[in-house]
């Protein structure tokens, strides 16, 4: 298993301005996940986060728009960039210790006025 | 692409009711099927998970869920519901490298 904290768990920002959310696990992962959860609707993967390669995105998301950084093994940051209300969600890191499952963080909860 | 759908997105039931949650998806190839659970202001957790073998997989808290390929279901399962499973539940397909894809989830309310 793994144990995941995030920070914030929860802001609310202006338009136009971007959030860094921190990843911290407790163990050495290779792989590392960003998802979003938007009000209403479930989890969508936003991309993958690989120590020592470059995140790679899901249709709809751009680095642009979402840079992460994956620095070590136990450490990921998601910057949610100019953002607008639209950006409003739970955003989640999870990560993947064995073959299959995955564990989440508790996520951290944004709110663009 | 892959998808998972969840056919129930509220759920009201009173305590000791059986409860059934639907879910299918659509997947190329070998699929890992997962539910997992939020219950109110917590992480998600994971119920139960199926990869191969018995279709039957029994999870924590008396959760069940059944995989029938020909179907292509993987429903959740509890005999007698108690107050405590008030939570979101999602159904979840992939894993691995390619991360989950997760169906809108069910929000189950159990009335005492």
């Amino acid at each position: 298993s793994a144990v995941i904290s995030q920070k914030p768990s929860r802001d609310i920002c202006q338009r136009g301005t971007s959030l860094t959310i921190q990843c911290q696990v407790d163990s050495q992962v290779t792989m590392m996940f960003w998802y979003r959860q938007q009000p209403g609707q479930s989890l969508t993967l936003i991309a993958t986060a690989n120590q020592g390669s470059e995140a790679t995105y899901e249709s709809g998301f751009v680095i642009d728009k979402f840079p992460i950084s994956r620095p070590n093994l136990t450490f990921s940051t998601l910057t949610v960039s100019n953002m607008s209300p639209e950006d409003s969600s739970i955003y989640l890191c999870s990560v993947l210790p064995g073959p299959n499952e995955q564990f989440f963080g508790p996520g951290t909860r944004l709110t663009v006025l | 692409a892959q998808s998972v759908s969840q056919h129930n997105h509220h759920v009201i039931l009173s305590e000791a009711a059986s409860l059934e949650l639907g879910c299918n998806y659509s997947y190329g190839g070998t699929v890992n099927l997962f539910w997992y659970v939020q219950y109110p202001g917590q992480h998600l957790q994971l119920l139960l998970k199926y990869f191969s073998g018995d279709p039957l997989v029994k999870g924590i808290k008396g959760f069940e869920a059944e995989f029938i390929k020909s179907k292509f279901s993987f429903n959740l399962r509890k005999p007698s519901v108690q107050w405590s499973d008030t939570a979101e539940y999602f159904c979840a397909a992939g894993g691995g490298a390619d991360g989950l894809t997760f169906g809108k989830g069910t929000h189950l309310i159990i009335q005492p």
